[in-house]
């Protein structure tokens, strides 16, 4: 078990420009989960996957951002003509089951100029 | 709608002392589930406990203890003989059974500081 890892830890990039994240979860969990969290505050859920499908989007997730989980292993979030809202952590859990407890990587703190 | 509350936005207490991290939680759901995370300065939250409402039984893991009361609709979280390794920001999290499968609800956490 080599925990959840995200890639990169940190982002700078300027307004208007495209980022994209990357998560590796626990192998075994089919289960993977995006979050986000500004300072201050708790995290709030942008989406979820059961192995390839996206079943469950926040509206907080708007047409600007997209996730995948090609083949039902590492996701990706990318967000597109970032803004200085989208600045935050952005953070990616994995479990193996509904309601079990989530296992959390170290997240991606994007800052956009 | 759910909604969770930490009502202590930031505590400090010395080395020993024991700490009471307080969750008030509201949800028409009558199925829900409870979970305490931990955010040390790392930033990876780590669980440490999840509760259902059917359950109310309090429950002691090590210095850690939570008691549950649904009359009261709180998740409290006891520290005793707190430890500088505590100090980290502490969040409480509600998931509801019929619109949260696979989503939790987190407060605002309380950040908490034990000083040496």
């Amino acid at each position: 078990d080599t925990g959840v890892s995200q890639d990169p830890r940190h982002k700078i990039t300027k307004r208007g420009q495209n980022v994209t994240f990357r998560c590796d979860p626990i192998s075994e969990h089919n289960r993977l989960y995006w979050y986000r969290q500004t300072l201050g505050q708790g995290p709030e859920f942008l989406t979820y996957f059961q192995n390839e499908a996206q079943l469950e989007k926040s509206r907080l997730l708007s047409d600007r951002f997209s996730a995948e989980r090609p083949k039902g292993s590492f996701s990706t979030l990318e967000i597109q003509r970032t803004e200085q809202g989208d600045s935050a952590m952005y953070l990616c859990a994995s479990s193996s089951g509904s309601r079990e407890k989530l296992f959390f990587g170290s997240g991606t703190q994007l800052s956009v100029l | 709608a759910q909604k969770v509350t930490q009502a202590q936005t930031e505590i400090s207490v010395v080395e020993k002392e024991d700490v009471t991290l307080d969750c008030v939680y509201e949800t028409r759901d009558t199925t829900y589930y409870l979970f305490w995370y931990k955010q040390p300065p790392s930033g990876e939250l780590v669980f440490l406990i999840r509760r259902n409402s059917f359950d109310e039984q309090n429950e002691i893991s090590g210095r850690y203890s939570w008691n549950f009361q649904k009359s009261t609709s709180s998740f409290n979280f006891t520290i005793t003989a707190s430890q500088v390794v505590d100090s980290a920001v502490y969040f409480c999290a509600l998931s509801e059974f019929q619109t949260g499968a696979n989503n939790l609800f987190f407060g605002t956490g309380t950040r908490l500081t034990v000083i040496p």
